[in-house]
């Protein structure tokens, strides 16, 4: 496939635990975005990378929230000590430089109880 | 207050029907705007991209931008079933690689 792709498509976590979620972007996209969506809500920006580098994380809503993407392709959003409220859909997206279009990926579904 | 604002319905219409989408914004440092779709358990697809004031049309997609209200509409003509999803307005403020600030969505559904 060519499109974004995300895993694990869900996941359910049990309050305390981290959990680390995987985004693949699209070929030759060297921007890569995660949003965290909640329920009946739009999407809102966490974190930007530029290739390997992450130029803007002020969307993070705690330290609690990692983000990283060494090698310039593959992505990983971790979370430490998972909360409740941290219970949302994370899209991940990817965009050519200086591109106008961000392609989302399907999302991981994150429930922590 | 949120940056964007958007009703987030539910509207629901009959198949065939005109359906106008609304956002209003507060920071007039945006530029650029868009459309996007979601259907239910997918990641949100581009529908429209617009940056002037005015109207910009696509098939039965009209987008319109009135950046002196700080508001922007899709309109959907002659409306079909497969439309029926949540439809969120975007902006940025730069064009290319930046963050995009959402409205809250609209679901929309369209009754055969």
């Amino acid at each position: 496939g060519a499109g974004v792709s995300q895993s694990p498509r869900y996941k359910v976590a049990k309050r305390g635990q981290d959990v680390a979620l995987r985004c693949d972007p699209i070929s030759g996209h060297v921007s890569l975005f995660w949003y965290q969506q909640a329920l009946g809500q739009g999407p809102e920006f966490l974190t930007y990378f530029q290739n390997e580098a992450q130029l803007d994380k002020s969307g993070l809503p705690s330290d609690r929230f990692f983000a990283e993407r060494p090698e310039g392709s593959v992505s990983t959003l971790k979370i430490q000590r998972t909360q409740q409220e941290d219970s949302a859909v994370y899209l991940c997206a990817s965009s050519l430089p200086g591109g106008n279009e961000q392609f989302f990926g399907p999302g991981t579904r994150l429930t922590v109880l | 207050q949120k940056e964007v604002e958007q009703d987030p319905g539910p509207l629901s219409v009959p198949e065939g029907a005109i359906v106008s989408l609304n956002c209003t914004y507060s920071n007039s440092a945006f530029q650029y705007f868009m459309w996007y779709r979601q259907y239910s358990r997918k990641g949100p697809e581009l529908l429209m991209y617009t940056y002037s004031s005015g109207n910009k049309e696509d098939g039965r997609f009209t987008a319109q931008v009135d950046k002196s209200s700080k508001y922007i509409s899709l309109f959907i003509r002659d409306s079909q079933p497969s439309d029926s999803a949540t439809y969120l307005c975007a902006m940025v403020v730069i064009q290319g690689a930046q963050k995009l600030v959402f409205g809250q969505g609209t679901r929309l559904t369209i009754n055969p």
